[in-house]
């Protein structure tokens, strides 16, 4: 079974400052992809980032980066520079090979962690 | 625009009055999905489809049906809402069931059951 864990609930963090949300994962499949979501209070799902399991580079998007440690099956999410719309919620999720799984392209979510950038 | 729309975005019913939460994409996707989001809970697969006329469930499918007649077209039907299921409901789409793609999901439509 796969499973995400995101231990943080809530985070603070000041305006310019970097910031990393935590996400570990769990998964028998050898092929697997980790996506991250913001949920910005006016509840959308927003796309930010992906990084395939074969990847060999962790993937970046401006100011979002993956650092992505497949050994100890972690894919934190590093937003550099924050910014006030930066507040919101953000969710882990990874989805695994459709042959293993059989749920096509299910997405299993973390519980979330919600960002708060102050001034 | 390419988009996943979904409606209504808020309603409020009763116990065991059926209703339908509606779900279209523009996107010509194969893949289609179901989720529940629910506080501390995260996002959870209630049904998906993989193609026209072939449905699955996904984690909590309790007390929800879909259907698949169309390519663009996902409804999803409480026959019987219950106060558990009130929730905040994302229809989602993708343009195949595998691969690097990721899922596009809809504003959402939060629904309450008294």
């Amino acid at each position: 079974a796969q499973k995400i864990t995101q231990t943080q609930p809530g985070m603070f963090v000041q305006e310019k400052e970097a910031v990393t949300l935590d996400c570990t994962y769990d998964t028998s499949d050898p092929s697997y992809g980790l996506f991250w979501y913001k949920q910005p209070s006016s509840g959308e799902m927003i796309f930010l980032i992906y990084q395939g399991s074969y990847d060999q580079q962790n993937a970046t998007e401006g100011r979002y980066s993956l650092n992505f440690q497949k050994a100890r099956k972690s894919a934190n999410l590093v937003i550099s520079a924050s910014q006030l719309g930066d507040s919101a919620m953000y969710f882990c999720a990874m989805r695994a090979s459709a042959i293993l799984t059989g749920g096509g392209n299910k997405l299993t979510f973390g519980t979330g962690t919600q960002l708060k950038v102050e001034l | 625009e390419a988009q996943v729309t979904q409606n209504p975005r808020y309603l409020i019913t009763v116990t065991g009055k059926k209703l339908t939460v509606t779900c279209s994409q523009n996107m010509n996707h194969e893949y289609m999905s179901w989720y529940r989001q629910d506080p501390g809970l995260g996002l959870r697969q209630i049904y998906y489809s993989m193609n026209v006329e072939v449905t699955d469930k996904g984690d909590v499918p309790e007390g929800y049906k879909v259907s698949r007649k169309e390519k663009r077209n996902f409804p999803l039907i409480l026959e019987s809402p219950s106060p558990n299921q009130t929730s905040l409901y994302f229809c989602a789409s993708s343009l195949s069931s595998g691969g690097t793609g990721e899922l596009f999901f809809g504003e959402g439509s939060r629904l309450t059951v008294l």
